[in-house]
């Protein structure tokens, strides 16, 4: 079946350092790869996607690229701010078959943005 | 434009209670989904409705099902609660029911079981 693996976390930062988030994948075919943000008491946002392979999502500074070959989706942030203290979950979708329209999540990274 | 709406924001139940979750799509979004999201984990995918019928779903047991109505909104119903039940239940719409569309979330429902 498919699944997302994410590094193991939390991650703390202090403000404008460079933020990276691994994001591995097993899936069959061509899913397309999501990353979603939670902040605290809220639901999920979308930060951003991909749809195919070496297509590159980007969003409010961060960024992450499609790799078919090493099956990545890695979430990157030049210079990391306070308010991007939130929990962060990489995801995917494929469509077709018995995985339509359900999204699968990775356990999900809490970032943590010192002043 | 309202994005998707959940009630209740919090819910405290016991156990073997019954509860009804509710949600309303984003405008013009005609597929609800349901997720649980445990504390400290990644939503897991409970099902999907589509044109009022439950189109897929997740490995959750029987105790969990769902409804879709004509104007798109969904009910999630759990039976028979147990502790492990205790999670906060996010809906997600998305339009067409094309599986590659992106789903909005809403805030969610925060269900704790005692």
């Amino acid at each position: 079946g498919n699944s997302v693996t994410q590094m193991e976390g939390p991650v703390t930062l202090s403000e404008e350092a460079f933020l990276t988030i691994n994001c591995t994948y097993t899936a069959t075919g061509y899913p397309s790869l999501f990353w979603y943000v939670q902040y605290p008491g809220e639901g999920l946002q979308l930060l951003l996607k991909a749809t195919k392979a070496d297509d590159k999502g980007s969003n409010k500074g961060f960024e992450a690229t499609y790799r078919k070959e090493t099956t990545s989706f890695h979430l990157e942030k030049g210079s990391v701010q306070v308010s991007d203290s939130a929990v962060y979950f990489c995801a995917l979708i494929r469509g077709g078959g018995t995985s339509y329209g359900k999204l699968t999540f990775g356990q999900g990274t809490i970032l943590t943005v010192h002043p | 434009d309202a994005g998707v709406t959940q009630s209740p924001t919090h819910l405290i139940k016991t156990r073997g209670q019954q509860v009804t979750l509710r949600c309303s799509p984003k405008s013009g979004h005609d597929t609800v989904s349901w997720y649980q999201q445990a504390l400290g984990q990644g939503p897991q995918f409970i099902f999907q409705y589509y044109e009022e019928e439950e189109r897929q779903r997740g490995n959750f047991p029987d105790r969990f099902s769902g409804h879709q109505f004509p104007n798109y909104s969904s009910e999630l119903n759990v039976n028979a609660l147990l502790l492990g039940d205790s999670a906060l239940y996010l809906c997600a719409s998305s339009p067409s029911g094309r599986g590659y569309n992106e789903q909005f979330f809403g805030p969610g429902t925060r269900l704790t079981v005692l």
